[in-house]
């Protein structure tokens, strides 16, 4: 599976967007990016899952650059309860039996200030 | 629906003691992961069961062993404890083979330290 880059911490101001990067340089093309969460000490959170195309759900929306080597996960309006570490991860679309495993990297610290 | 329910919440052992960690999932998917998260780290997967009956090592296996009961249940066993196995450690389930996404549950993570 490809490697991710991502900043070690961010801020963003409650009811602002906050845009978190993630660069994915060494993606495959059958390889998805996936976003989760990790919120203080709870186990990490599934946000939404992006092939080539923009994807938004109720959480987020994700924005898969062209040449799909990076991508920004986008927070519409940050609130105190999206305070949380997240974790950008590709990995092959199709799965088969044993690899179905998540790397996860160390991720970005996104705090949110009142 | 419960989730993925974990068992203990916290427990603190000796070095050399012994202790199952239970997991347990309701949403009838074939896959199940025990990660363990260290301070500051990202999660690491130590063993997946692809489907029940099929166990396999993850990236850091050494110090424990797994047991897939049947497809609800996943167990973690530490042998003898050593104090480098002090973490969080987080039992996951997934859909697993034949789909062509994949989204993880996760428990809500057992507090072991080990003295």
């Amino acid at each position: 599976d490809a490697k991710t880059t991502q900043p070690p911490s961010m801020d963003c101001a409650e009811g602002r967007a906050a845009n978190l990067p993630c660069n994915h340089s060494t993606i495959s093309g059958n390889e998805y990016v996936y976003w989760y969460r990790q919120i203080h000490s709870q186990g990490p959170q599934y946000i939404i899952h992006g092939l080539k195309n923009n994807e938004t759900n109720e959480m987020a929306s994700l924005i898969i650059t062209e040449d799909r080597k990076s991508s920004t996960l986008i927070l519409p309006h940050a609130t105190l309860r999206d305070t949380a570490v997240y974790y950008c991860i590709v990995r092959v679309a199709i799965s088969n039996f044993g690899n179905e495993k998540l790397t996860f990297g160390t991720g970005t610290r996104l705090t949110i200030i009142p | 629906n419960a989730g993925v329910t974990q068992t203990p919440k916290f427990q603190v052992l000796k070095t050399g003691q012994s202790m199952t960690l239970q997991c347990a999932q309701d949403m009838n998917h074939n896959s199940m992961y025990w990660y363990r998260q260290d301070p500051g780290m990202g999660l690491r997967l130590i063993y997946y069961s692809a489907s029940e009956g099929t166990t396999d090592k993850g990236e850091v296996p050494n110090g424990y062993n797994v047991s897939r009961l049947n497809k609800r249940e996943f167990s973690l066993r530490l042998e003898s404890a050593a104090p480098s196995q002090t973490s969080v450690y987080f039992c996951a389930s997934g859909r697993g083979a034949g789909w062509d996404w994949v989204e993880q549950f996760f428990g809500p993570g057992t507090r072991l330290t080990v003295l």
